[in-house]
């Protein structure tokens, strides 16, 4: 199975405050990673698909990048309603899997 | 308005059958891949499997293979989710999801709202 490795696994910053979540693959997925936001008792929502393409309807301040089996999403100006846990997943391989997630929250 | 409604929450015995739901509303249910998500109390997310409402193909995680069972019914648009026989460590929220796919990328873009299942002696 292809391990997908996320850090941190939880941080508190400020409000305004640019966030960087890095998500590391076991092995290349070229750029079969996609992104999720699940605020607390709620679904999980797409953010981010193949890496970098904005998910329709979701905030520009939200971002992903690859640098080969690296991968990134960035919050450019964290807002109150980013509070909750991000996770990616890799579709290049089955099984699908997913990182462990990392949480937000605000300080 | 596209949409996956899912089955209320559920309370079972050790070795009780059970199977959930995932309604489609808004789209054509054969037109896209289903896909089941568990997520154990406070843990991350992990795939169960996904299946073709069209022609039932379908793929499992090796971790759920053999214990869990994938199907769709056309004619309601509804997936389905079903145990034989549950044990203590099902207990968790399960959510279906709609695949779409970006080239050879395979995403989950609609949710369900989940449906907890619950199993104690």
């Amino acid at each position: 199975d292809i391990q997908m490795t996320q850090s941190p696994s939880s941080l508190s910053t400020s409000v305004g405050d640019s966030v960087t979540i890095t998500c590391r693959a076991s092995q290349s997925i070229i750029t079969y990673l996609n992104w999720y936001q699940q605020k607390p008792g709620k679904a999980p929502k797409l953010l981010i698909y193949a890496a970098s393409s904005l998910q329709s309807g979701v905030p520009s301040r939200f971002g992903g990048s690859a640098s080969g089996t690296d991968f990134t999403l960035t919050i450019s100006t964290l807002q109150p309603e980013d509070v909750a846990t991000y996770y990616c997943q890799q579709s290049y391989r089955t099984p699908v899997t997913f990182g462990g997630g990392s949480k937000v929250e605000i300080k | 308005d596209v949409q996956l409604v899912q089955s209320g929450p559920e309370v079972k015995k050790p070795g009780e059958s059970l199977r959930i739901s995932c309604q489609v509303f808004g789209y054509r249910f054969s037109s896209f891949w289903i896909t089941w998500v568990r997520q154990m109390p406070g843990k991350g997310l992990e795939w169960v499997g996904s299946a073709d409402p069209d022609d039932s193909y379908s793929n499992y995680s090796p971790s759920f293979q053999g214990h869990v069972t994938m199907s769709a019914d056309k004619s309601i648009s509804t997936a389905y989710l079903q145990w034989s026989s549950l044990k203590a460590s099902d207990t968790a929220m399960y959510y279906c999801a709609r695949r779409t796919s970006s080239g050879w990328n395979d995403a989950f873009d609609i949710w369900g709202q989940g449906t907890m299942v619950s199993v104690s002696s």
